[in-house]
């Protein structure tokens, strides 16, 4: 049981390049979320996705894109990146109000 | 402005002090969690409240839930340097499926 799992760990972008970080839950969660950290902000959610088949936007949606491919991954998608995007990527999952749980983090730098 | 005021931002003491760590908000909540995050890693739940009032105890963390449900605080004592993180709080505002996070309070105890 891997729980929450995020690819890659680390990645380096320039600016206006476009990356897809990679998000899988195998404790059959219906529930989904990607959250950036930056220092001082706590974490912002970006999207969600409650179910199969819904997304939907969170606090900080603009320049992301988002799809719930099954019921088991959630990826995020920077189509042109940006400085400002530099930051940590952490996924999550959960199963109605129970607890959270999150993944390791993908920390992304665009130069 | 954060809905999920946590303060203080930074806190250093030493190994067997005790502190306390508040979480405060305008908003009521329908229940509250307290994570712990540690450097490379993804935060991890440590306890939830549901009721006003409600009091936890886990080992020598204590947390309290306020009356009318708007804050809550976590006491530590005699901290010892594994204390050492990140500590966020985040709350489900609606009894929906988002959990909206506090700023953290970084917590440095030195031996």
């Amino acid at each position: 049981n891997a729980g929450v799992t995020q690819t890659p760990k680390f990645q380096v972008l320039k600016t206006g390049q476009s990356m897809t970080l990679q998000c899988a839950q195998d404790m059959n969660h219906n529930s989904m979320y990607w959250y950036r950290q930056d220092p001082g902000m706590g974490l912002r959610l970006i999207y969600y996705s409650a179910s199969e088949g819904t997304t939907d936007k969170g606090e900080v949606p603009n320049g992301y894109n988002v799809s719930r491919l099954n019921k088991r991954e959630f990826s995020l998608r920077l189509e042109s990146a940006a400085p400002s995007q530099t930051s940590v990527y952490f996924c999550a999952s959960r199963r109605g109000q129970e607890t959270q749980y999150f993944g390791p983090g993908t920390r992304l730098l665009v130069l | 402005t954060q809905l999920l005021e946590q303060s203080p931002q930074f806190l250093s003491i030493q190994e067997g002090e005790n502190l306390t760590v508040y979480c405060n908000s305008s908003s009521v909540f329908s229940s509250l969690q307290w994570y712990r995050q540690e450097p490379g890693e993804g935060p991890v739940l440590l306890v939830t409240v549901v009721t006003g009032g409600e009091v936890k105890k886990l080992k020598r963390l204590t947390f309290q839930f306020g009356d009318a449900r708007k804050d809550s605080s976590l006491h530590i004592t005699a901290a010892q340097p594994g204390d050492t993180g990140l500590y966020l709080c985040a709350a489900d505002l609606n009894a929906g499926n988002m959990l909206t996070f506090g700023g953290g309070t970084r917590l440095m105890v030195k031996p």
